[in-house]
């Protein structure tokens, strides 16, 4: 059982808005940072938001982050084919002394 | 540019030892940790362990401490991981993937992966 929790499925069609969630506990989510990866079928994960909400150089502005608390969610704006992927969330965990990951969200692009 | 680069895919028996590598290159690597990812079929992703590329030092998961081994060789860029007694239960793509710091959950870089089948 992840110690992060996400919904296992989301979709959405082209040019639609899709928002995935993730929550979390007082111990990985609570003062630390959220992040998110994205895996395309068949390929290595990527990190897609780091600190909660920033993007790495080369991801697109559709997608974007942000955290309150122990929840935090994924927004991807003018979604397109090739977003679809399955999306997880990870943050440090102090109980475990180590970074956690949520159980991933598979969105499928209708 | 960054590049982590795992050895090739492994098929092994239940009971043999195995050592995959990550070598890196591109960025300085002794500044950075390294750690694994184990994602089983179908499944979702998990920590196994870091490693400080600088001397060695591992940390692992409570889930994977006393199965598997996380090592790091300095002077040829380049992490493993390392079994001594493969289960079924094993099989699995194992991911390597750098950290920025050793106390977050910030993996920038990613290998490819390696594939090991452990047959029963």
């Amino acid at each position: 059982q992840s110690e992060l929790t996400q919904p296992p499925s989301a979709s959405g069609t082209p040019g639609q808005t899709v928002t995935i969630s993730c929550s979390g506990s007082s111990s990985n989510m609570g003062e630390n940072f959220l992040y998110w990866y994205q895996q395309l079928p068949g390929t290595a994960p990527r990190l897609l938001i780091y600190k909660n909400r920033q993007r790495p150089s080369g991801v697109p502005d559709r997608f974007s982050g942000s955290k309150s608390g122990t929840s935090a969610s994924l927004v991807i704006g003018g979604l397109r084919s090739e977003d679809e992927a399955d999306y997880y969330c990870a943050a440090w965990d102090d109980s475990l002394s180590g970074p956690v990951f949520g159980g991933g969200t598979k969105l499928t692009v209708l | 540019e960054v590049q982590l680069v795992q050895s090739g895919a492994e098929v092994k028996q239940a009971g043999e030892s195995l050592r995959i590598s990550c070598e890196g290159s591109g960025y300085s690597f002794s500044t950075f940790w390294i750690s694994w990812v184990r994602q089983m079929p179908g499944k979702g992703l998990e920590w196994m362990g870091k490693v400080d590329t600088d001397d060695s030092y591992a940390i692992y998961a409570p889930s994977f401490q006393g199965h598997v081994t996380i090592s790091s060789e300095k002077s040829t860029n380049t992490a493993y991981l390392q079994w001594n007694s493969l289960k079924a239960s094993d099989t699995a793509i194992y991911y390597c993937a750098r950290q920025t710091t050793g106390f977050d959950a910030d993996f920038d870089y990613w290998g490819q992966g390696t594939l090991v089948t452990v047959s029963s």
